[in-house]
């Protein structure tokens, strides 16, 4: 079974306007992970938030990390038409397990 | 450039015909694992390598399975391919089991008729 459920399954926005993405797992994680993954191609790592961290930030993207309730939430600010893409979070343990992710639509 | 190489890009086979997917990482990395993603989910783990010498299954084993030939090449075969199999697959390495992301390759995309 997938480990990481991101909610929601569509998001469209237009460009400029920021965009949250929500994930929850089940069990315990050593970190967790985003990735972007471009319509016919493989996923990008994004960023890794570790279990002890609660907020971590990479240029436009802000992901916070909340173990007591597991959960966490990508920030995208300033959306551009380039980041249109599905975004998937991953937690790992011995391995990633990946929820269906977030399918992000941008207009310009 | 560095990064993780798969062949082919594009498959298809009939019905119980057999076939090997081939995977390549040259940034020494430990660790592979190979993914299949289906319309509208996310990537499910068929088989990894924690390091050389090992393979563990994952979520999705059955109907495959997968060699560790060495550090560079990780390898999935389908013995007797099946519509049911008909995905992309992904092949993936990290440096090892700890904070490390994964890097993906391009994948391959696979139809079984």
């Amino acid at each position: 079974s997938q480990q990481g459920e991101e909610d929601p399954q569509a998001l469209s926005i237009q460009e400029g306007e920021n965009a949250t993405m929500n994930c929850s797992y089940k069990t315990s994680i050593n970190n967790l992970q985003w990735y972007r993954q471009n319509s016919g191609r493989g996923l990008v790592h994004l960023i890794l938030i570790r279990s002890n961290e609660r907020e971590k930030h990479s240029g436009r993207l802000r992901v916070t990390l909340d173990t007591s309730k597991k959960s966490s939430s990508l920030l995208i600010t300033a959306s551009r038409a380039a980041d249109t893409a599905s975004y998937f979070c991953a937690t790992a343990g011995n391995d990633m397990r990946f929820g269906a992710g977030t399918r992000l639509t941008v207009k310009p | 450039n560095a990064g993780v190489t798969q062949t082919p890009k594009f498959q298809v086979l009939k019905t119980g015909q057999s076939m090997t997917l081939q995977c390549a990482q040259d940034m020494n990395h430990n660790s592979m694992y190979w993914y299949r993603q289906d319309p509208g989910m996310g990537l499910r783990l068929i088989y990894y390598s924690a390091s050389e010498g090992t393979t563990d299954k994952g979520e999705v084993p059955n109907g495959y399975n997968v060699s560790r030939l060495n550090k560079r090449e990780f390898s999935l075969r389908l013995e007797s391919a099946a519509p049911s199999q008909t995905s992309v697959y992904f092949c993936a390495s990290r440096r090892s089991r700890g904070f490390d992301g994964y890097t993906f390759g391009s994948g391959t995309r696979l139809t079984v008729v």
